[in-house]
């Protein structure tokens, strides 16, 4: 079946802008992470949803991070303001369930790179 | 919190030699561990995990660990390796209960020589 699919692979923008990533889970699968990975680092966790709701965003670095899952399936990952410091691979997971026991499967990234 | 170190950042084999990637937690109770596989343009792969139980777990494409509560080590060890092993290697640690977020290491980056 389909894995996890991340849009855009590639995002160029300009210090300032407002950027919106997406995150396409496994279908069925009901938790939903987001990380971040900076070159040469492993990836850091963002925020996770279970459902609808995020159950845990205490990796958003500020406020000018958001994201959304309203019918609990795709997810939108905002960023405005946007900040050289952004630049990153920006990594989404979804597993079938939350807790420690389910695999999370990841999608190829988002690579954003601000100018 | 809990923290994973993976001292290695560069490590070079030649292909059919064996490996081990070593990485180390920190963590005041048994953890969960993981270790991750990324290839240019592909998402990371689970290897394997370890949970709880039998401390040797075997994973896939030939790939095993051991955790050793007694040195906070989750080292990965593969026999013989190809050359499409070659890739980023992650450790990660998660904690037990609670929402469960996994803390990776910086990585290991994997050549395999010819």
């Amino acid at each position: 079946g389909a894995g996890v699919s991340q849009t855009p692979s590639n995002k160029v923008t300009e210090k300032g802008k407002y950027v919106e990533l997406r995150c396409d889970p496994i279908s069925g699968h009901t938790a939903l992470y987001w990380y971040r990975q900076s070159l040469g680092q492993g990836p850091e966790f963002l925020i996770y949803f279970q459902g609808t709701g995020a159950a845990d965003d205490s990796g958003l670095p500020n406020d000018r991070f958001f994201a959304v899952r309203p019918e609990g399936s795709v997810s939108t990952l905002k960023i405005q303001r946007t900040e050289r410091g952004d630049s990153a691979v920006y990594l989404c997971a979804s597993s079938l369930a939350a807790g420690g026991v389910e695999t999370q499967y990841f999608g190829p990234g988002t690579r954003l790179l601000v100018l | 919190a809990q923290s994973v170190t993976q001292p290695d950042i560069h490590i070079t084999v030649s292909e059919g030699a064996s490996l081990e990637l070593r990485c180390n937690y920190s963590y005041g109770a048994t953890p969960y561990l993981f270790w991750y596989v990324q290839s240019p343009g592909q998402g990371l792969q689970l290897l394997l995990k370890y949970f709880s139980g039998d401390t040797l777990v075997q994973g896939i494409k030939g790939f095993e660990a051991e955790f050793k509560r007694s040195q906070s080590s989750f080292n990965l060890r593969k026999p013989s390796v190809h050359w499409s092993d070659a890739a980023e290697y992650f450790c990660a640690v998660g904690v037990t209960g609670g929402s469960y977020i996994p803390t990776f290491g910086r990585g290991t980056s994997l050549i395999v020589h010819p």
